[in-house]
């Protein structure tokens, strides 16, 4: 199975700031990595898939970057909603496993 | 518009059994590869199966392999998850989602069913 560790597991920034998460495969996944977001008692939000797609409806201010085993999701400008955890999904191979999470808080 | 609405979850002893359904709408259910993924309190997504659209072919996390059967109603739109010899560390959230092709993302999921395993 694919392993998929994400860093930081926890961060605090402010309103503003620009942030970035990233997600290693344990081998590679070629592009086919896809970051969610999560707030409390709600179902995950697709952001970006395979690597660099940003969903449809989701603001510019998220990007993602990568391929092979080593991505990055970045909010160019922490906004007072994008407080929540943010997991990234490997569908490479099936089990279609997640990395364990990263929550952004407010400093 | 896409719908996933899961149902039949609750509280179960250890050792018990339980199945979960999710109900489709809104798109062509026979097309799609569908998943479960669950979120114990606290922690994170865990995929938990997936099924192929016509259930050629079918897949399973480790840990539940042997005890939960996943399945699929094309007719009815539904997706099920069986699960038996349910232990205290199957207690989660429950999402139903649906797979976009090849790129094996997944846009839509439903809300959510709470399974508690306790006495």
């Amino acid at each position: 199975d694919i392993q998929m560790t994400q860093s930081p597991s926890s961060l605090s920034a402010a309103v503003g700031d620009r942030v970035t998460i990233t997600c290693r495969a344990s081998q590679s996944i070629s592009f086919y990595l896809n970051w969610y977001q999560q707030k409390p008692g709600k179902a995950p939000k697709l952001l970006i898939y395979v690597a660099s797609s940003l969903q449809s409806g989701v603001p510019s201010r998220f990007s993602g970057r990568g391929s092979g085993t080593d991505f990055t999701l970045t909010i160019s400008s922490l906004q007072p909603e994008d407080f929540a955890t943010y997991y990234c999904q490997q569908s490479y191979s099936t089990p279609r496993t997640f990395g364990q999470g990263t929550k952004v808080e407010i400093k | 518009e896409v719908q996933l609405v899961e149902s039949g979850g609750g509280l179960v002893k250890p050792g018990g059994s339980l199945r979960l359904s999710c109900a489709a709408s809104g798109f062509t259910f026979s097309s799609y590869t569908m998943n479960w993924v669950r979120q114990a309190p606290g922690k994170g997504l865990e995929w938990v199966s997936s099924i192929s659209s016509s259930s050629s072919y079918i897949y399973y996390a480790d840990s539940v392999k042997g005890r939960f059967t996943i399945s699929r109603d094309n007719a009815k739109n539904s997706l099920y998850l069986q699960m038996n010899s349910l232990r205290a560390e199957d207690t989660a959230v429950y999402f139903c989602a649906r797979e976009h092709g090849r790129d094996g993302y997944s846009h839509y999921w439903g809300q959510g069913s709470l399974v508690t395993v306790s006495s």
